[in-house]
């Protein structure tokens, strides 16, 4: 099957500062997602991105199909962006997403 | 005005036990997803149903029998409960079965066998 790799595992910040998240994956995908698991333990899509750029806010993602990346930025960090972020991806056609297993990001005050 | 429920949030039960989690959606979406969550963080599907019919079923043991009586439900009945088995288990669901959608999770049932 399709492998994921996310980086960093471990990412500490302090609040104000902006960050760089990676997923690579093995294989071309027909859909990517990038989800914030809050310390609740609440999956929240943050987006839907196969391809392309995109921005939420404080929030972008871009994914180079081609080279089988996809990177999500976190400008002017807040202590509520801590949590881990999976990027998980399908190249089935039939919605079976595979996970990365996540960058854990902690904001401090 | 919740978009994917699940009942109950926390289970707690003793090993050989049988329990089922329930899933609803109100979104309108076709498919609907189960997937583990284990101590370590890891996500896996399970399960899949596009419009009540089995899309995936990943190598799951068993004792494991996803059930959707309509499009907007399905559950999860576990049988023989196992120490192995404890973990969060989420619910998704997708508006189509073709992947190239968004996906929206549930709260998590966290379930502990003793």
């Amino acid at each position: 099957g399709i492998q994921v790799e996310q980086s960093p595992p471990d990412l500490i910040l302090q609040e104000g500062a902006n960050s760089t998240l990676r997923c690579n994956f093995s294989d071309s995908v027909n859909n990517l997602q990038w989800f914030h698991q809050n310390p609740w333990g609440q999956l929240i899509n943050l987006f839907y991105i196969p391809s392309g750029t995109k921005q939420n806010g404080r929030l972008s993602a871009t994914t180079v199909a081609t080279e089988r990346y996809s990177l999500l930025y976190i400008s002017s960090s807040q202590t509520t962006d801590s949590g881990v972020y999976f990027c998980a991806v399908d190249n089935t056609n039939a919605g079976k997403s595979t996970f990365g297993d996540g960058t854990t990001l902690t904001v401090k005050p | 005005d919740t978009a994917v429920s699940q009942t109950p949030k926390y289970l707690v039960t003793q090993m050989g036990n049988d329990k089922s989690i329930k899933c609803e959606q109100n979104l309108g979406h076709d498919t609907m997803y189960w997937y583990k969550q284990d101590s370590k963080k890891f996500l896996k599907i399970m399960f899949s149903y596009n419009n009540k019919e089995l899309i995936i079923n990943e190598t799951v043991p068993n004792r494991f029998s996803p059930k959707s009586p309509d499009k907007a439900h399905l559950n999860l009945h576990i049988n023989s409960l196992e120490l192995g088995d404890s973990a969060v288990y989420f619910c998704a669901s997708s508006p189509r079965a073709t992947g190239t959608d968004t996906q929206y999770f549930g709260p998590g049932t966290r379930l502990t066998v003793l």
